[in-house]
């Protein structure tokens, strides 16, 4: 069974641009939730979506969006880029929520100049 | 004041050795998930093992244990037979509300602790 999928794996934006990340959970997984990880800040929540629905924000500004679609495909928007937007942002999918069992996916690597 | 606490920045042990990753939490919840990752320079974020707080026995997966100790609010990770292949860092995470529903789902991480496992 294919494991989560993230794409892409590495970006380089300038400040000012907006981004769009991807995630493809695992086949049958319909909880889709985003994580931001920075050295200084660590591991920060973003969000979680079931059902094409956000059920849950992080302490984000309103710069960070995303979606889901049908097929549990999930993507994050990141507008008006800012050099602290620059982190690893890891997707992790489970069957349904509060699953004991969360997977990862190999992460976006985001760079802002 | 942090959720979860991971006082050990970094740690060594030798091949083969046992060690313990702490984890100390903190939560008015009485239902609530702790989870521990792995995670190798790759990036990717490895699921290692769970434990449920009305769970009466500690959660075990191969060579990972959770010794969770309710009272004290604590749950170590113990990997038993060290590899090289373990140096990585560690992360232990708390979910909050896991059995009410009442959950947001998010899971809280604290800051890590890198493993190194010398020859």
């Amino acid at each position: 069974k294919a494991g989560v999928t993230q794409t892409p794996r590495y970006l380089i934006k300038t400040r000012g641009q907006q981004v769009t990340l991807s995630c493809s959970p695992i086949s049958g997984h319909r909880s889709v939730s985003w994580y931001q990880q920075t050295p200084g800040q660590g591991l920060q929540f973003l969000f979680e979506y079931f059902s094409e629905t956000q059920r849950n924000k992080g302490n984000f500004p309103g710069r960070f969006s995303g979606r889901q679609f049908s097929n549990s495909r999930s993507e994050m928007n990141v507008s008006t880029l800012e050099l602290g937007d620059s982190a690893l942002y890891l997707c992790a999918s489970s069957l349904v929520r509060g699953s004991k069992t969360q997977y990862f996916g190999p992460g976006t690597r985001l760079l802002v100049l | 004041a942090q959720k979860i606490t991971q006082t050990q920045p970094g740690m060594f042990v030798q091949e083969k050795e046992a060690v313990t990753l702490d984890c100390t939490y903190d939560t008015s919840d009485q239902s609530y998930g702790l989870f521990w990752y792995k995670q190798p320079s790759s990036g990717e974020m490895i699921f290692l093992i769970y434990q449920g707080s009305y769970d009466e026995q500690n959660a075990t997966e191969g060579r990972y244990s959770l010794n969770f100790q309710k009272a004290r609010k604590s749950a170590n990770l113990v990997i038993s037979a060290s590899q090289l292949g373990d140096s990585a860092m560690y992360f232990c995470a708390m979910r909050e509300g896991a059995y009410s529903g009442a959950g947001s789902y998010q899971l809280t991480f604290g800051k890590g602790t890198k493993l190194s496992v010398i020859p």
